[in-house]
């Protein structure tokens, strides 16, 4: 157990509207990662963090802005949710101590815009 | 950027069986790490089991084993004495030890055990 929680586990939402997830680690993490996930596609990243107020854009950024203000939350914001973002989000952090850099997941967020 | 394929979209298996997945990279790396990642219906993603690619010794994790193969960019996950708790999506993944930033993956292959 990474000790990872992500909220809410589940979400339906308007197009147009703002969303945020949480993420949320009780183990003081340096490095988090928010990732989503798509049919064919694997697990792709979309911003992550190296520490507080410290982040930057992975793969698939575009539509997703983040914020870190503290150690243990990591945010994700769709400022305006399109359909394509219907999926499934993945926060992770990175254990950089105990297990070689093995990166760990929550249990997932879905969201459908519809 | 480096690629993880596994081209095996989906595999099945009989139940106390073994099976192998594939998975092959692409990297001009010569550090690395590779990982496995088994995601059940639930989709919570499951670390099965990781191999640093310094490391001649193939890893192993109780019924869990890799072939790994650098020259080959090859990095397979043979599954001895198959249970039905291990029908599940697996991934196979590549990190470098030198970007903190990401993970790539590759896109899964779909794992049925039949009884």
């Amino acid at each position: 157990d990474a000790g990872i929680t992500q909220s809410p586990r589940h979400k339906v939402t308007e197009t147009g509207t703002p969303v945020t997830l949480r993420c949320h680690q009780t183990e003081n993490h340096r490095y988090m990662y928010w990732y989503r996930q798509d049919p064919g596609h694997g697990l792709r990243l979309i911003h992550y963090s190296y520490g507080v107020k410290d982040t930057d854009k992975g793969e698939v950024s575009d539509g997703y802005s983040v914020s870190r203000s503290k150690t243990e939350d990591f945010l994700l914001t769709l400022e305006s949710a399109t359909s394509s973002q219907t999926s499934v989000y993945f926060c992770a952090i990175m254990d950089n101590l105990l297990s070689g850099n093995t990166i760990y997941f929550g249990e997932g967020s879905w969201l459908t815009v519809v | 950027a480096q690629t993880v394929t596994q081209s095996q979209p989906e595999m099945s298996v009989q139940e106390a069986e073994t099976v192998t997945l594939s998975c092959t990279y692409d990297t001009s790396e010569s550090d690395y790490y590779l990982f496995w990642y088994k995601q059940p219906p639930s989709r919570q993603m499951i670390l099965v089991i990781r191999q640093e690619a310094y490391k001649q010794q193939n890893a192993t994790e109780n019924r869990f084993s890799v072939n790994f193969q650098k020259a080959a960019k090859s990095f397979s996950l043979k599954i001895s004495d198959s249970q039905l708790g291990d029908a599940a999506m697996y991934f196979c993944a590549y990190r470098s030890p030198g970007n903190n930033n990401d993970m790539r993956f590759g896109a899964g292959t779909r794992l049925t055990v039949k009884p």
